[in-house]
């Protein structure tokens, strides 16, 4: 099937840095890219989206750049807090659907 | 609470054996996903239905089935069950071309 590659696998940061996670996607017509966050024993919850036709998507401390070309997309958290300590999922949409394909997840430690 | 509902939350079954998770989506909610966690392989997609018909298929065994029913519930079939099968697994809901919202999942642990 085609693959979402994430990086890193793990994130330290402390409290007040910003933290960036990067994604990489194989399926060209995937055309929906969204981030979830989920915290242990729980579900992953959306916390961002972006779809093919915008590049940069920005909500108060969390922004998402895309770029179809070379078919990446990153999540940038500014500000961190130590609840924002969770592990966070990219995901690229099979095809033109909203079926998801998921990295394997960056585990975010935000320290005070 | 994302108003989509899984059940059992937890289930403990044998090798060999067959189960029946549960969903029920969000009121209104046409698309239900299915997607199973675990350690290894991650998130992965299995199944998408919508308003009882498949619309895309994943990366499901043969041993695994679904279905979505008229009352737009759905149910995920597992049959001859190894332990690698242990893993959660999570029911979505959208309406057609929109975000999917996640169940709580149910955590599945073969023995």
């Amino acid at each position: 099937g085609e693959n979402v590659e994430q990086h890193p696998s793990t994130l330290s940061v402390q409290e007040g840095d910003s933290a960036v996670i990067k994604c990489t996607y194989s399926d060209s017509a995937s055309n929906y890219f969204p981030w979830y966050k989920q915290e242990l024993g729980k579900r992953p919850q959306l916390i961002i989206d972006i779809r093919s036709n915008v590049g940069e998507k920005k909500d108060q401390r969390i922004a998402v750049t895309l770029n179809k070309t070379a078919k990446h997309f990153s999540l940038h958290i500014t500000e961190t807090q130590p609840e924002d300590s969770a592990v966070y999922f990219c995901a690229a949409s099979l095809g033109t659907g909203y079926a998801l394909n998921f990295g394997k997840g960056t585990s975010l430690l935000v320290t005070p | 609470d994302s108003g989509v509902t899984q059940t059992p939350k937890h289930l403990i079954t044998a090798t060999g054996q067959r189960v029946t998770l549960r969903c029920s989506p969000r009121s209104g909610d046409l698309s239900v996903y299915w997607y199973q966690q675990s350690l290894d392989q991650g998130l992965q997609f299995l199944i998408q239905y919508y308003n009882g018909e498949e619309r895309a298929k994943g990366n499901i065994l043969e041993r695994f089935s679904a279905q979505q029913f008229p009352d737009l519930h759905s149910e995920l079939n597992l049959s001859s069950l190894e332990l690698g099968d242990s893993a959660l697994y999570f029911c979505a809901s959208s309406p057609l071309e929109r975000e999917a919202f996640f169940g709580q999942g149910t955590r599945l642990t073969v023995v």
